[in-house]
């Protein structure tokens, strides 16, 4: 079946204009997660989804980054007014979440943002 | 901010050779999980072990984890060129959140 998919693949916008990055997960994974990889670092985790909520936003930069999550499937990252710290690979996963036990994420590709 | 660190950050090997790579980490977990990451195929997911276990086999990869020690590594035996790639390991904390903590990675560099 299908993996995660992310859109963009790429985008490049100006300082202060808002960007919305959408992730597709795998259907039937209740878990889905962002993350954030700059350039030659490991994974920053930014949000947790448990369904539609939202149970872990600790990882949000600032109050500039929000995301949803629509119908257990679909979530987008919004970033208002960016900055260029926020220039980042954007990676988004998914899992199986049951009972609480732990299981593998499967990431999307990423979406690579470049602030100017 | 980032919960584990990978040692060696860089390793350069030969085709044929076992690869190690250990990852240590701060506070409690409920797993510790390996990722690998190379420009072709974006972050593939090698082995979860739990906090429960010591040891994890999978082909050719092993996986060790010293709750103790709040360290675990990584072999790679007999590696070939494909094995390139850049080799993270994760933590998950708790049963309330399955987030994963990443380490800073190692790059593995395998030539043939």
């Amino acid at each position: 079946g299908a993996g995660v998919s992310q859109s963009p693949s790429n985008k490049v916008t100006e300082k202060g204009k808002d960007v919305e990055l959408r992730c597709d997960p795998i259907s039937g994974h209740t878990a889905l997660y962002w993350y954030r990889q700059r350039l030659g670092q490991g994974l920053e985790f930014l949000i947790y989804f448990q369904g539609n909520s939202a149970p872990d936003k600790s990882g949000l930069p600032s109050d500039r980054f929000s995301a949803e999550r629509t119908g257990e499937s679909v979530s987008t990252l919004t970033i208002q007014r960016t900055q260029q710290e926020d220039s980042a690979v954007y990676l988004c996963a998914s899992s199986l979440s049951i009972g609480g036990r732990a299981y593998e994420q499967y990431f999307g590709p990423g979406t690579r943002l470049t602030v100017t | 901010s980032q919960q584990g660190e990978e040692d060696p950050q860089a390793l350069s090997i030969q085709e044929g050779e076992n690869a190690t790579m250990n990852c240590s980490y701060k506070t409690s977990i409920n797993n510790l999980q390996w990722y690998r990451q190379n420009s072709g195929r974006g972050l593939v997911h090698l082995i979860l072990i739990r906090s429960n276990e010591r040891e994890k086999h999978s082909g050719r990869l092993r996986v060790t984890l010293d709750t103790s020690k709040k360290s675990s590594s990584l072999l790679i035996t007999a590696s070939r060129a494909a094995d390139t790639a850049s080799y993270f390991c994760a933590t998950g904390g708790s049963y309330n959140t399955d987030k994963l903590i990443f380490g800073t990675g190692t790059r593995l560099q395998v030539f043939p």
